[in-house]
């Protein structure tokens, strides 16, 4: 059974950076998958920050790029998010999530997820 | 950015009914679209994928059709666990989604 979970702080102060690590349990994250990161803002839709191999090949969302960060820790079975210079706007429940088999871009496990409040 | 644009916004039906999901995509995607369930509370969960493929685990009730610009997913008879948000994504060029359709009880 593949299980994700997300961890990180629940609140970051506008200007600062926003860190997140998922760890996974069920699959190694050196298996042939792609491993991602989607959040939704409270009440809205979900928006894909981007995905990353255990290569440490990524590709980010280009609205996002330029404040993205992913890496991914194969000794831990683990990938983080680093996101900064967040503002209000970066406020939503972030989810990690692992690719299907055939495509790197459709996701079949999610992590419960976890909000995030960016917030002085 | 492809921008999926879902319809209805919210769609009330009866358990036992059908269901018609429409999205359509600003360019063509091929097939290159998936449509995902979410529960309140709950992470989003894969139903359909390259337009019409079930994902694993996923009842017949559910299929997904379309190619190029407009895709639709219909739900042949409703169960009370379908009523919930539904998105669709594509990932023709850089993933995204649609803004969902809430499928809500009548």
């Amino acid at each position: 059974q593949v299980l994700l979970q997300e961890s990180g702080p629940g609140l970051v102060k506008p200007s600062e950076t926003l860190s997140l690590t998922c760890a996974v349990s069920g699959n190694s994250i050196g298996s042939d998958y792609y491993w991602g990161w989607i959040r939704q803002p409270p009440r809205k839709g979900l928006e894909w920050i981007g995905s990353i191999y255990h290569s440490g090949s990524t590709y980010y969302n280009p609205s996002l790029k330029s404040r993205v960060t992913m890496s991914v820790d194969t000794s831990k079975n683990q990938f983080s998010l680093k996101l900064s210079s967040v503002t209000a706007a970066d406020t939503a429940v972030y989810y990690c999530a692992r690719s299907t088999v055939t495509s790197r871009d459709y996701f079949d496990y999610w992590g419960q997820g976890t909000l995030v409040t960016v917030s002085s | 950015e492809i921008v999926l644009t879902q319809s209805p916004a919210t769609l009330s039906l009866s358990p036992g009914e059908r269901a018609t999901l429409s999205c359509r995509a600003s360019q063509s995607v091929s097939s290159y679209l998936a449509w995902y369930q979410q529960k309140p509370g709950q992470a989003p969960r894969l139903l359909i994928y390259d337009a019409s493929n079930r994902a694993t685990g996923i009842p017949v009730r559910f299929s997904g059709s379309g190619s190029g610009t407009d895709f639709t997913l219909t739900i042949s008879s409703l169960e009370p666990e379908d009523f919930a948000v539904y998105y669709c994504q594509q990932c023709s060029h850089w993933p995204t989604f649609g803004q969902g359709t809430r499928l809500e009880i009548k």
